[in-house]
């Protein structure tokens, strides 16, 4: 199976600074069928990107996706104080699909 | 808008058979999606537990593929997992969930595994 590894593990920055995180793959990802997703506490995850770049619907401009292979990139632009979270990536280029163990967004 | 919820007990004792259901509205099962079973738990994270297509074709985890089985009901417009001889390990937050890149998912139901 594929194994995604995210870095940081967890990240401090204020709002209005720019938020960076990593994900690389064990393997290429097929056709960079990779998604990103923000969880909060309690709450199930959410969509943001997928297909590596494409942000999913109502998903602000501030989220982007970029990378393709076995790096990828989910940027975000300006943090807002929602935005702070854990995100995960997963790939479902090939079956099992999998997650990243995730990078925790916090506020400094 | 679509939604999901997943209904079962929150208790199961061990070596006896987990079943949740996963109701849809806003969206129907016999539709052109994959919809699909997630869990997580504090010890391995989110782990992606397997799908079943509108034919019924179905893809399991290899990690739990002897004891998983999900399955259709097109007449109440939901789908189903079934895990069977769980033990403590398998004590997580289940979601449903559609697609492969998963939007929506449902709020989750956690499952405990303890006599």
């Amino acid at each position: 199976e594929i194994v995604l590894t995210q870095s940081p593990g967890s990240l401090s920055l204020s709002p209005g600074e720019r938020a960076t995180l990593s994900c690389r793959a064990s393997q290429s990802v097929s056709s960079n069928y990779l998604a990103w997703y923000q969880q909060k506490p309690g709450q199930a995850p959410r969509l943001l990107i997928f297909g590596a770049s494409s942000r999913a619907t109502g998903i602000p401009d501030r989220f982007s996706g970029s990378g393709s292979g076995t790096d990828f990139t989910l940027t975000i632009s300006r943090l807002e104080p929602e935005d702070f979270a854990v995100y995960y990536c997963q790939q479902y280029g090939r079956s099992p699909y999998t997650f990243g163990q995730g990078t925790k967004l916090e506020i400094k | 808008q679509v939604q999901l919820q997943e209904s079962g007990p929150g208790l199961v004792n061990p070596s006896e058979t987990l079943s949740l259901t996963c109701a849809i509205s806003g969206d129907s099962v016999t539709s052109t999606n994959w919809w699909s079973w997630v869990r997580q738990s504090p010890g391995k994270g989110l782990e992606w537990i397997g799908d079943i297509f509108q034919n019924g074709g179905t893809n399991y985890n290899p990690s739990l593929k002897s004891r998983v089985t999900i399955s259709v009901d097109k007449s109440k417009n939901h789908f189903s997992l079934m895990l069977s001889s769980v033990t403590a390990a398998d004590t997580a937050v289940y979601y449903c969930a559609r697609g492969v890149a998963f939007d929506p998912w449902g709020q989750g139901t956690l499952v405990t595994v303890s006599s």
